[in-house]
């Protein structure tokens, strides 16, 4: 079954706004990574967290990995309109050939 | 160069046909897969292959066969195509089993 659930399915800002969309799972993460999809796009890859309570930057996206590493979130400060996408995040899962799970998306959308 | 590039990038067909997506990549990358994305865009990993080697064989009709003649290379034929086939096919690739993925442009599949 889905091994991570992902809030909100949908966000909607205004520019400026700040966004955090959250991943959540009732089982032991090894590790998170987050993608984003532009509309009409393909998920590219953002980043990559494996310690508990990791935190990475990379400008204006802030990701974390809880210390439980049962949770996980990503925020955006100050959206801009180059924000909009879904953003997925995704457990891999070793025993299992590696797989990586996907949860459902946050789908952004920004009002200039 | 693309470095995940797929064939075709769009399919209309009818119920009943059979039809493939190609898969190149040039990354020199190990493993590769084939993910669906419906509708509602949730991602569900298909098929995962490791040096010409199947790794991860998912919960798919046995109408769909991956098959991938070297390590650059993996193709899916899809037989007996039905309405609910209709999704975009992603291909994908990774340096290791649990690293991040590369994706390709999709194939979005309508069957009519």
């Amino acid at each position: 079954g889905q091994q991570v659930m992902q809030i909100p399915q949908y966000q909607h800002v205004q520019e400026g706004e700040d966004f955090t969309t959250y991943c959540n799972s009732s089982t032991t993460l090894s590790n998170i990574q987050w993608y984003k999809q532009r509309p009409g796009g393909h998920p590219v890859f953002l980043i990559q967290l494996v310690k508990s309570g990791e935190v990475k930057k990379q400008k204006r996206l802030t990701f974390q990995f809880g210390e439980a590493k049962k949770n996980s979130s990503l925020h955006i400060t100050a959206t801009q309109t180059t924000d909009v996408g879904t953003y997925f995040c995704a457990e891999s899962i070793y025993n299992q050939g590696g797989k990586l799970i996907f949860g459902q998306g946050t789908e952004l959308s920004v009002k200039p | 160069d693309t470095a995940v590039s797929q064939t075709p990038k769009y399919l209309v067909t009818q119920m009943g046909n059979d039809k493939s997506i190609k898969c190149e990549q040039n990354l020199g990358h190990d493993t590769m897969y084939w993910y669906k994305q419906d509708s509602k865009k949730f991602l569900k990993i298909m098929f995962s292959y490791n040096n010409k080697e199947l790794i991860i064989n998912e919960t798919v009709p046995n109408r769909f066969s991956p098959k991938s003649p070297d390590k650059a290379h993996l193709n899916l034929h899809i037989n007996s195509l039905e309405l609910g086939d209709s999704a975009v096919y992603f291909c994908a690739s990774s340096p290791t089993r649990t690293g991040e993925l590369f994706f390709g442009e999709g194939s979005r599949l309508t069957v009519l």
